[in-house]
């Protein structure tokens, strides 16, 4: 089966650093994703990983371990705009017939920037 | 360039009613996705299309349907309408749709859809 965990709420404050982790269980993994979404807004992407390891993209950088199932997205002199919900998702075949793939996204951790 | 864009934006209708939303994908590319979001839960997975033909369905009622046209451009269908349908629907093109592919996926703006 499948199934994506992260936490609900975070908090922070403006200038420091927060991670959001991620656990998955899944089949057919072909890599993950990590998308920012502001209410009302169309997730946008911010990282991608399909290979062991840390990827770093200005202010944001995402970890992956395939053999832990686990991610996290680590975000850095945080800023209040990045107050929002961030969304982990898993691309994968699981379930499908004809060649495609899909993502499977949980349920997103709710990001609140503080003074 | 444009990015992917869905038509319309807002959209209320009445329970039993039948629902068409449509999307435009970024140009060049040719797989098109379509997620249901319901209101404080993470996007599922609905349909996707690639090169016009269907190559996996989310787990939804035969109620949902969706096609994709020669220009890549997609329609999702859902017929008889129930409360529960009310959702953000959105729609996500990438370049490459196939097992393998290694491209991300670019949601539009969405279609908020209120079946009253």
């Amino acid at each position: 089966g499948q199934n994506i965990d992260q936490p609900t709420e975070m908090t922070a404050t403006e200038g420091a650093i927060v991670q959001i982790n991620c656990t998955y269980q899944t089949s057919g993994f072909n890599g993950l994703f990590w998308y920012q979404q502001h209410a009302g807004e169309a997730p946008t992407f911010l990282s991608y990983n399909v290979l062991d390891g840390l990827e770093e993209k200005g202010r944001f950088s995402s970890f992956l371990s395939r053999s832990k199932g686990y991610s996290y997205l680590l975000l850095k002199e945080l800023q209040m705009k990045d107050s929002a919900s961030y969304l982990c998702a898993v691309r994968d075949v699981y379930g499908l017939t004809g060649g495609g793939n899909k993502l499977t996204f949980g349920t997103g951790t709710q990001l609140k920037v503080e003074l | 360039d444009a990015g992917v864009t869905q038509s319309p934006t807002h959209l209320i209708k009445t329970r039993g009613q039948h629902v068409t939303l449509r999307c435009s994908p970024i140009s060049g590319h040719k797989s098109v996705s379509w997620y249901q979001q319901v209101l404080g839960q993470g996007p599922q997975f609905i349909f996707q299309y690639y090169e016009k033909e269907e190559r996996g369905r989310g787990n939804f009622p035969d109620r949902f349907s969706a096609r994709q046209f020669p220009n890549y451009s997609s329609e999702l269908n859902v017929n008889a309408l129930l409360l529960g349908d009310s959702a953000l629907y959105l729609c996500a093109s990438s370049l490459l749709g196939l097992t393998g592919g290694n491209t991300e996926a670019f949601f539009g703006q969405g279609t908020r859809l209120t079946v009253v």
